[in-house]
C-alpha cells in the first residue's frame, strides 16, 4: 500500500524567493511519484515525475524535485517565485507495475501563495 | 500526453436527481479513473474503468451510487445516481498514459453543487 504525507496545507512565500513544499511517501514496493498542480478552476497538471531513473527531476515552469530514498522524501522546489505560481499543489505515488497504469495515492496538497 | 475533455464543466442539481458526466479522449487508452475532490480536500479515487470489464471501486464507493460505463478505448462515463448535498464536489477522470509509465494525464473536471 502506498500513502503521501504533504506538510503544511498552506505556504506563503514572497515573489522571488526560493519554493519549498514538502512531500514524504510511504510505499512497500518501489514508487512512482509524481507532483501535480491544479490552478483555480481547472483540473490537475503533471509537473514532473520520478520513474527510477535520475533522482533529480526537473519538471515544466522551473520546478524540480528530488527523490530521497534514506528520508522517503520528494519534496518540491523552484529557485525563484512568480506570482504565476500561485496554486495547489498535490504530491502523489503509485506502485510500479509491469502492466502499466495504478493509480494514483494523493497527497492532502498544499496550496502556494505568492506575496508580490 | 493526453486531451481530455469532460462534459459537463459544471452542473446545478436537484437532490434526488442523476447526473451522467462524460469523459472524452483524443487516443485509445486502456485504463482510465474517476476521483472526487471534495470541497477543500484532495483527490480520492472512485473507480478504475477498462474497457470491456466491469469497473473496480474503492472501498467506500459502489456501483449502485456510481455506475460507470466503458463502451470503447476512447470514452467513460460516470454517474452520480439520487444526489444528496453531500455529492457536491468536482469529479475528474484521468487516463492513463499509453507509453505505460504510470503518468495520468487528468480532464478539467465537473463542478456538481447538489441543492
Amino acid at each position: 500500500a502506498q500513502s503521501v504525507t504533504q506538510l503544511g496545507s498552506h505556504v506563503s512565500v514572497s515573489e522571488g524567493a526560493l519554493v519549498l513544499l514538502r512531500c514524504n511517501y510511504s510505499s512497500s514496493v518501489p514508487p512512482y511519484l509524481f507532483w501535480y498542480v491544479q490552478y483555480p478552476n481547472q483540473g490537475l497538471q503533471l509537473l514532473l515525475k520520478y520513474t527510477s531513473a535520475a533522482t533529480l527531476v526537473k519538471g515544466i515552469n522551473g520546478f524540480e524535485a528530488e527523490f530521497k530514498k534514506s528520508e522517503t522524501s520528494f519534496h518540491l522546489t523552484k529557485p525563484s517565485a512568480h506570482m504565476s505560481d500561485a496554486a495547489e499543489y498535490f504530491c502523489a505515488v503509485s506502485a510500479r507495475s509491469n502492466f502499466g497504469n495504478e493509480k494514483l495515492t494523493f497527497g492532502t496538497g498544499t496550496r502556494l501563495t505568492i506575496i508580490p | 500526453s493526453a486531451v481530455i475533455s469532460q462534459k459537463p464543466s459544471r452542473d446545478i442539481c436537484q437532490r434526488g436527481t442523476s447526473l451522467t458526466i462524460q469523459c472524452q479522449v483524443d487516443s485509445q487508452v486502456t485504463m482510465m479513473f474517476w476521483y472526487r475532490q471534495q470541497p477543500g480536500q484532495s483527490l480520492t479515487l472512485i473507480a478504475t474503468a477498462n474497457q470491456g470489464s466491469e469497473a473496480t471501486y474503492e472501498s467506500g464507493f459502489v456501483i449502485d451510487k456510481f455506475p460507470i460505463s466503458r463502451p470503447n478505448l476512447t470514452f467513460s462515463t460516470l454517474t452520480v445516481s439520487n444526489m444528496s448535498p453531500e455529492d457536491s464536489s468536482i469529479y475528474l477522470c484521468s487516463v492513463g498514459s499509453v507509453e505505460g509509465e504510470n503518468i495520468q494525464y487528468f480532464g478539467a473536471g465537473t463542478r456538481l453543487s447538489v441543492l
